[in-house]
Parts: structure tokens; C-alpha cells; sequence
């Protein structure tokens, strides 16, 4: 049973720290990770998506792939308020091309 | 460019009635996918169709539960005689190829049902 790990939180941190959020995923041969954010009461909703070793940025996000130790995570610079939310990651199964989903890390940002 | 659209937003069924959920994917997108999400669960995968076509049906109940997506109008999840145990956020997804290609899916605002 291919799984993806996540810390469930809730994580809290101040405004304006960086929040680091982790994912560890069993598949091997998984090539494509994702984060989503999701509000209470919402759906969930695409922050980024990666695909090879290192890190990418997109404004105060940045996500980070090690396919050798298996992890991604997600770093949150500047942290707000607004980033109040559930932390989806969600892996692509290697072999039989699912999407895989964690169970979220819930994050809490305070003033 | 409108997204995925889901209706109706908020139902409200008796036991043992029937609830149709609607997904309009996004255009341009031909693969759609039906997620569930307890209160204070995680996303749960029930289905993935594409037109005309059941991919995956691996997360769907046995008894009850059916779902659709024909070649013309959206796809349809359909749950008969429901239980209060079927309320729940029911998300529909899509994208243009499957996740086969590693394609991203976007993600409806959803639909809350609720059994009294």
C-alpha cells in the first residue's frame, strides 16, 4: 500500500516566520509531487507542483524534492495570517499513476 | 475561462432519498475525478472517469453509489437511499489528460450534503 505521510499539526507559527511543512511519501519511482491548500468549509486548491530534485520557487513559496531520502516540503516565507489552513501533499504512484493524498498538516498563523 | 463547476453546492436529503451531484470539468479537460472528505478527515479518492468511460472505480462504495460522465453534460455522482453516514464534501476534479501524464487536477468548490 503506496502512502504519503504528513505531520497532522497543527503547526503554529508567528506572522512573518517561515513555516516548513514535510511530506514523506513511499513510492520510489513517484515523479510528481503536489502541495494544496485548503481552507475550512473550501476545496482544495493548487499552490505547486514539482517534479525534480531541488527546490522551486513561486513568490513567498518554495517546495523542495529529494527523491533520494523521499521527501518534499514546502516552505512558507513571510508567514501571514491568511496562510491559516490544511497542507495537502500529494504524490503521483510510480507504477500505476494515482494520486495519492496525505491526510494534511494543519497550519495555524498567529498575529 | 471558467472552472470546475459543481452543483448544487449545499443539498439537504432525508434518509433514504436520493442525492445527484453534478461536476462540469473545466474545459478543455476530458478527466474527472470524485473525491469525499469526512468532517475532519482527509480527501478520499472514490472515482476517476472520463467521457463515456469508468477509469477507476476503486474508492466507491459497493451498494449505492454510481457515478457517471456521458459524452454530452456533466458527470454525475448519484447516491441512492442515503444514510447520515453518506454526509460529507463531495469534491469533483479534472484535468485535460490523466494523471498518467503527471497532469495537475483542479479541484471544484464542492458539494455538502447532508442526510437528516
Amino acid at each position: 500500500q503506496k502512502e504519503v505521510e504528513q505531520n497532522s499539526g497543527p503547526l503554529s507559527v508567528p506572522e512573518g516566520a517561515i513555516a516548513s511543512l514535510n511530506c514523506t511519501y513511499s513510492d520510489r519511482v513517484s515523479q510528481s509531487f503536489f502541495w494544496y491548500r485548503q481552507y475550512s468549509g473550501k476545496s482544495p486548491e493548487l499552490i505547486m507542483s514539482i517534479y525534480s530534485n531541488g527546490d522551486k520557487e513561486d513568490g513567498r513559496f518554495t517546495a523542495q524534492l529529494n527523491k533520494a531520502s523521499q521527501y518534499v516540503s514546502l516552505l512558507i516565507r513571510d508567514s501571514q495570517p491568511s496562510d491559516s489552513a490544511t497542507y495537502l501533499c500529494a504524490v503521483i504512484d510510480g507504477n500505476n499513476r494515482k494520486l495519492i493524498w496525505g491526510l494534511g498538516t494543519s497550519l495555524a498563523v498567529n498575529p | 475561462n471558467a472552472g470546475v463547476m459543481q452543483n448544487p453546492r449545499h443539498l439537504v436529503r432525508r434518509r433514504g432519498q436520493e442525492a445527484r451531484l453534478r461536476c462540469s470539468p473545466m474545459k478543455g479537460h476530458s478527466h474527472v475525478y470524485w473525491y469525499r472528505q469526512l468532517p475532519e478527515e482527509g480527501l478520499k479518492f472514490m472515482v476517476y472517469l472520463q467521457k463515456e468511460n469508468i477509469i477507476d472505480e476503486s474508492g466507491m462504495p459497493k451498494e449505492r453509489f454510481s457515478a457517471e460522465f456521458p459524452k454530452e453534460g456533466p458527470s454525475i455522482l448519484r447516491i441512492q437511499q442515503v444514510v447520515r453516514g453518506d454526509s460529507a464534501a463531495y469534491f469533483c476534479a479534472s484535468s485535460p489528460t490523466g494523471t498518467v501524464s503527471g497532469n495537475t487536477i483542479y479541484f471544484g468548490e464542492g458539494s455538502w450534503l447532508t442526510v437528516v
